[in-house]
């Protein structure tokens, strides 16, 4: 068990630019989720999958928004067009079936 | 629909008194409880977790908590805190409603530790 790994940790961009996030779960979770956290807030759901399927995506989460789990492993998450409301960490956590999310460490994003 | 709430946004404590951080949910079923724990700069590493059964919850450090039905509670507890306490606290609740497991965090209580 190496852990929910993210890549990369930190990440500063202009805005109007397009950034993709990388997470890899812990090999045998069939859950994966994406949630933000601006700070002094708690984590904000954004997405979840199970295996290769994006089941449920947040209605407060804009088309700029896109995110992947193509072969039911790593995910991906992309932002286009970046915005300074964009800035935030984006952390990746992952489950199997109905045990607890365990977290990476985020990634943090800083759009200039 | 899905809510966490912590009333308390920051709460002080001496090291070696006890702690208790409130959490109130609402959820339309039988909910999935958890408490995490992120120092700065850092993920959420799980404390404690509750599915169902007694409904007192052991978890690491030496924290609990217990699962009030009648209240929506969900209240976190540790009998001496340590310094090494200090960070921010987040309670969760989640599980199946509609088809789908999805989480839904509270806004966090931040704990310092006066030596």
């Amino acid at each position: 068990d190496t852990g929910v790994s993210q890549d990369p940790r930190h990440k500063i961009t202009k805005r109007g630019q397009n950034v993709t996030f990388r997470c890899d779960p812990i090999s045998e979770h069939n859950r994966l989720y994406w949630y933000r956290q601006t700070l002094g807030q708690g984590p904000e759901f954004l997405t979840y999958f199970q295996n290769e399927a994006q089941l449920e995506k947040s209605r407060l989460l804009s088309d700029r928004f896109s995110a992947e789990r193509p072969k039911g492993s790593f995910s991906t998450l992309e932002i286009q067009r970046t915005e300074q409301g964009d800035s935030a960490m984006y952390l990746c956590a992952s489950s199997y079936s109905n045990s607890p999310l365990h977290f990476g460490n985020g990634t943090r994003l800083t759009v200039t | 629909a899905q809510s966490v709430t912590q009333p308390d946004i920051h709460i002080t404590v001496s090291e070696g008194a006890s702690l208790e951080l409130r959490c109130n949910y609402s959820y339309g079923a039988t909910p999935y409880l958890f408490w995490y724990v992120q120092s700065p700069g850092q993920g959420l590493q799980l404390l404690l977790k509750y599915f169902s059964g007694d409904t007192l919850v052991q978890g690491i450090k030496g924290f609990e908590a217990e699962f009030k039905r009648s209240q929506s509670s969900f209240n976190l507890r540790k009998p001496s805190v340590h310094w090494s306490d200090a960070a921010e606290y987040f309670c969760a609740v989640g599980g199946a409603t509609s088809g789908t497991y999805k989480y839904i965090f509270g806004t966090g209580t931040r704990l310092k530790v006066l030596a």
